[in-house]
């Protein structure tokens, strides 16, 4: 399973736009890239997947360079609501079931946003 | 709201006990994941159940069990509680056996071992 490694916090404002990189070097040719958002005692909550280029969704954009050693997740103009932990995970969706399931979620990134 | 019913949302013992958590997945829901997280671990895949048979296996402790009924709720029975199992445990739950990476949570278990 592919290492990931990600800023541990990042601070912003509201309305600006926030990156998130997530480095995954080792990432295998089968290995997708799924960003999970978590507040304070609640469960995670899927954000996006993508396996190349560029995905978009209603609330998220996932950056993913040729060589995918990297991911970026942008949140467009965050509020004050979008404050809370940020998981990159990567692994093999079609492995079986059995790989991609014991993923472990790691540390993820805190992101608070300022008013 | 995921669709995912964890019980109970909070739980205090002692060490020694022996505690049970429910999970009921999503409707039409055949997997279920048990997840721990607590301070200095991050979020720790426990198992996975589908269709009533275990799937995967993680770091689960020997005094940790699970099982699938088939209603498809699942059970976390944690016995001989030391105070370092003080944790939330999250279900998670997905419609087939792969993990797709869209794993739907519930709100967690939050147990505190005194």
């Amino acid at each position: 399973l592919a290492k990931t490694t990600q800023p541990i916090s990042m601070d912003s404002y509201e309305g600006q736009e926030v990156n998130i990189t997530c480095s995954h070097n080792n990432i295998a040719t089968n290995d997708y890239i799924t960003w999970y958002q978590q507040f304070p005692s609640q469960g995670p909550r899927f954000i996006i997947q993508g396996y190349k280029t560029k995905v978009t969704n209603e609330v998220a954009s996932l950056f993913i360079p040729a060589d995918r050693k990297s991911s970026t997740l942008s949140l467009p103009r965050v509020s004050l609501s979008d404050t809370a932990v940020y998981y990159c995970l990567v692994g093999d969706v079609n492995a079986g079931g059995t790989s991609y399931g014991k993923l472990t979620f790691g540390q993820g990134t805190i992101l608070t946003v300022h008013p | 709201d995921s669709g995912v019913t964890q019980t109970p949302k909070h739980l205090i013992t002692a060490t020694g006990q022996r505690v049970t958590l429910r999970c009921s997945p999503r409707s039409g829901d055949l997997s279920v994941y048990w997840y721990q997280q607590s301070l200095d671990q991050g979020l720790q895949f426990l198992i996975q159940y589908y269709n009533g048979e275990e799937r995967a296996k993680g770091n689960i402790l020997e005094r940790f069990s699970a099982q699938q009924f088939p209603d498809l709720h699942s059970e976390l029975n944690l016995s001989s509680l030391e105070l370092g199992d003080s944790a939330l445990y999250f279900c998670a739950s997905t419609r087939g056996p792969l993990n797709t990476g869209e794993l739907f949570f519930g709100e967690g278990s939050r147990l505190t071992v005194l």
